[in-house]
């Protein structure tokens, strides 16, 4: 079985940044494509971007609203996933789900929230 | 990209059927066959249920169907059960790496 656990989240000030990460397990990461998706407190589902495989080139796209101040990356050498958050805002609050694929998200993590209040 | 468009609501008794409808455009469930259908229980992760606009993935029971037709995708639940409550999410590929949801419908089984 596939196996994501989220991990960095907490209560940060606007303006302020935070690392989300990302474990996975069960699944050939190297060749996996990864996406976030975040929710805000009671509201739907948001898609915050996706990294490709490297062998697909290692690149990210971002939505546009984090665009600029959310960078995905990854480190296929220890399975794992990060998302980079800086100059946070109120409206970035939020549960961050890290799944694996790229369209069709196949497998979920439990989720972390992030909350940007001063 | 604005998102698709969902019911908020839908609600059936035990054994019916239900269907709920997600609207986007020619740009992006117009063009392509990328839907999913996620579902949502209170305070759990989204789990897929259909890929691909009509795929089942292992283990979702055959009452989750999926379909689309022009720029509107259906989730359909048949036999529906009291554990089929929650919130479900559509969601496409929209070109440009993007990828859109739909703003989910609670689902109430009476």
């Amino acid at each position: 079985d596939v196996n994501l656990m989220e991990s960095g989240g907490g209560l940060v000030q606007p303006g302020g940044s935070l690392r989300l990460s990302c474990a996975a397990s069960g699944l050939t990461f190297t060749n996996a494509w990864m996406t976030w998706v975040r929710q805000a407190p009671g509201k739907g589902l948001e898609w915050v971007g996706r990294i490709t495989s490297k062998s697909d080139g290692g690149t990210a796209a971002h939505a546009a609203p984090v665009k600029g101040r959310f960078t995905i990356s990854r480190d296929d050498s220890k399975n794992m996933l990060y998302l980079q958050m800086d100059s946070l805002r109120t409206e970035d609050t939020a549960v961050y789900y890290c799944t694996a694929g790229w369209a069709n998200l196949h497998s979920w993590g439990q989720g972390t929230l992030v909350s940007v209040s001063s | 990209q604005s998102a698709l468009t969902q019911p908020p609501s839908a609600s059936g008794s035990p054994g019916q059927s239900i269907t709920i409808s997600c609207t986007g455009t020619s740009s992006d469930v117009g063009t392509y066959n990328w839907v999913s259908w996620y579902q949502q229980h209170p305070g759990k992760a989204p789990k897929l249920m259909i890929y691909e606009v009509s795929q089942r993935p292992s283990g979702v029971p055959d009452r989750f169907s999926g379909s689309k037709s022009g720029n509107t995708a259906s989730l359909t639940v048949s036999g529906l059960q009291a554990e089929d409550e929650a919130d479900y999410y559509c969601s496409s590929y929209a070109g440009s790496s993007i990828l859109i949801f739909g703003g989910g419908t609670k689902l109430t089984v009476l």
